[in-house]
């Protein structure tokens, strides 16, 4: 197992697109989340899955954000209409419930122009 | 609402010499994890230290601890023998016993002088 995997890693897109992105947790894995990083900030909250539910979304997460997990495998989140302020490192991470520590991917970097 | 704080945007440390970052956080909960996610340019982020709160002992890991102390909400890590590949972006994050939503501080530039 090579860790997460998120695809791509580099996205321009523009204003106004939709966009979307993929994250592979480690197998076995039953939780996943996604997170945004700014620059000069640390990860925010976005979403939670486990296995194929989500259970909560920040409110970060505006109505052109959606995340799905079809099967509890893989995840994709979309985003529509986008907007220079969705400009971001997106990150997935992986955990399995009753343990702490999440793996993270290296992240999608989107640069809305 | 949870909050962490880390006041150090860059610290800078001599190459095998010994560097503390610093770390506050506000919970209101008595059973948390606290940890240190190390960031490197370009790569992700991996875990270097994991303190519950329920331990009085200061968690270790190799070159790496920490110093918590749970009445102040504190909880620094001390990187001892720094080597350049110890450069990166530090985070500090809390979690809250039975959840999954880590919070994260807004970081720590560490850069190592050769």
């Amino acid at each position: 197992d090579t860790g997460v995997s998120q695809n791509p890693r580099h996205k321009i897109t523009k204003r106004g697109q939709n966009v979307t992105f993929r994250c592979d947790p480690i197998s076995e894995h039953n939780r996943l989340y996604w997170y945004r990083q700014t620059l000069g900030q640390g990860p925010e909250f976005l979403t939670y899955f486990q296995n194929e539910a989500q259970l909560e979304k920040s409110r970060l997460l505006s109505d052109r954000f959606s995340a799905e997990r079809p099967k509890g495998s893989f995840s994709t989140l979309e985003i529509q209409r986008t907007e220079q302020g969705d400009s971001a490192m997106y990150l997935c991470a992986s955990s399995l419930v009753g343990l702490t520590e999440a793996f993270f991917g290296q992240g999608t970097r989107l640069t809305v122009v | 609402a949870q909050t962490v704080t880390q006041s150090q945007p860059e610290m800078s440390v001599q190459e095998a010499e010994t560097v503390t970052l610093s770390c506050t956080y506000d919970t209101s909960e008595s059973d948390y994890y606290l940890f240190w996610y190390k960031q490197p340019p370009s790569r992700q982020m991996i875990l270097v230290i994991r303190q519950e709160a329920y331990k009085q002992q200061n968690a270790t890991e190799n070159r790496f601890s920490v110093n918590f102390q749970k009445a102040a909400k504190s909880f620094s890590l001390k990187i001892s023998d720094s080597q350049l590949g110890d450069a990166a972006m530090y985070f500090c994050a809390d979690l809250k016993s039975g959840t999954y939503k880590y919070i994260f501080g807004t970081g720590t530039r560490l850069k190592v002088l050769a």
